[in-house]
């Protein structure tokens, strides 16, 4: 069966300071990763996605850049963070090739940005 | 662009009672997805609609999709306190963004015993 992992599962950090969350699947090859983020009782917002190795989609233009170094790992990351990057990130993937797949979320990190 | 829209934003509901959350799209969608996320967790598949009309049942949970497949229903029948947590929508993204997802922005249910 396929699982996801992420961590950490939560995080506090300086503004300024860099940031680095990981995000690997297993129990399937080629999948559809995605990274979201969730502010305090709101909706979720598609930061970036990617349908391949470096292949990287930007939603949203902001501080935070994503990377796909192997199949099933995913990335994100920040040099320097600010206030506004605080909330929680959620990682998820879908099957590739079925636009019907259904996404399946990590546990996600709670990050707060002091 | 194509927009999904839910609606109520927030539902109080008394223990035993029935309501609904309903969902609408700007644009035909091949199909819908429904996540539940309960309260510090993350968001997990309820079920796919696919066809126009389609209705599909999980226990006390009723999914609608509607004939034009523009819109789309979850009612929940005699509320537990189980059901607490946020209730999202989703469509497909449009042909040029394949593999994107259109969220609803939630309904956040809240039970009363």
């Amino acid at each position: 069966s396929q699982t996801i992992h992420q961590w950490p599962a939560t995080l506090v950090q300086p503004v300024g300071s860099p940031l680095s969350l990981e995000c690997t699947v297993e129990g399937t090859s080629n999948p559809n990763l995605y990274w979201y983020r969730q502010a305090a009782g709101r909706g979720l917002q598609l930061l970036f996605y990617s349908v391949g190795i470096g292949q990287i989609s930007s939603e949203v233009p902001q501080n935070l850049s994503a990377s796909r170094p192997q199949d099933r790992q995913f990335i994100l990351s920040s040099k320097k963070l600010l206030l506004s990057d605080s909330g929680f990130y959620l990682c998820a993937w879908t099957r590739d090739g079925v636009n019907n797949s259904p996404l399946h979320f990590g546990n996600g990190t709670r990050l707060t940005v002091t | 662009g194509q927009q999904v829209m839910q609606i109520p934003q927030y539902q109080h509901v008394q223990e035993g009672e029935d309501f609904t959350t309903y969902c609408n799209s700007s644009t035909t969608l091949s199909n819908i997805q429904w996540y539940k996320q309960r309260p510090g967790g993350h968001p997990v598949f309820l079920i796919q609609l696919v066809k126009s009309g389609e209705v599909k049942k999980q226990k006390r949970l009723t999914f609608q999709f509607g004939e034009a497949k523009k819109n789309s229903s979850l009612h929940i029948t005699a509320t537990q306190t189980t059901d607490v947590g946020t209730y999202f929508c989703a469509g497909p993204g449009s042909a040029d963004s394949w593999g994107k997802f259109q969220f609803g922005a939630g309904t956040q249910v809240v039970v009363t015993p």
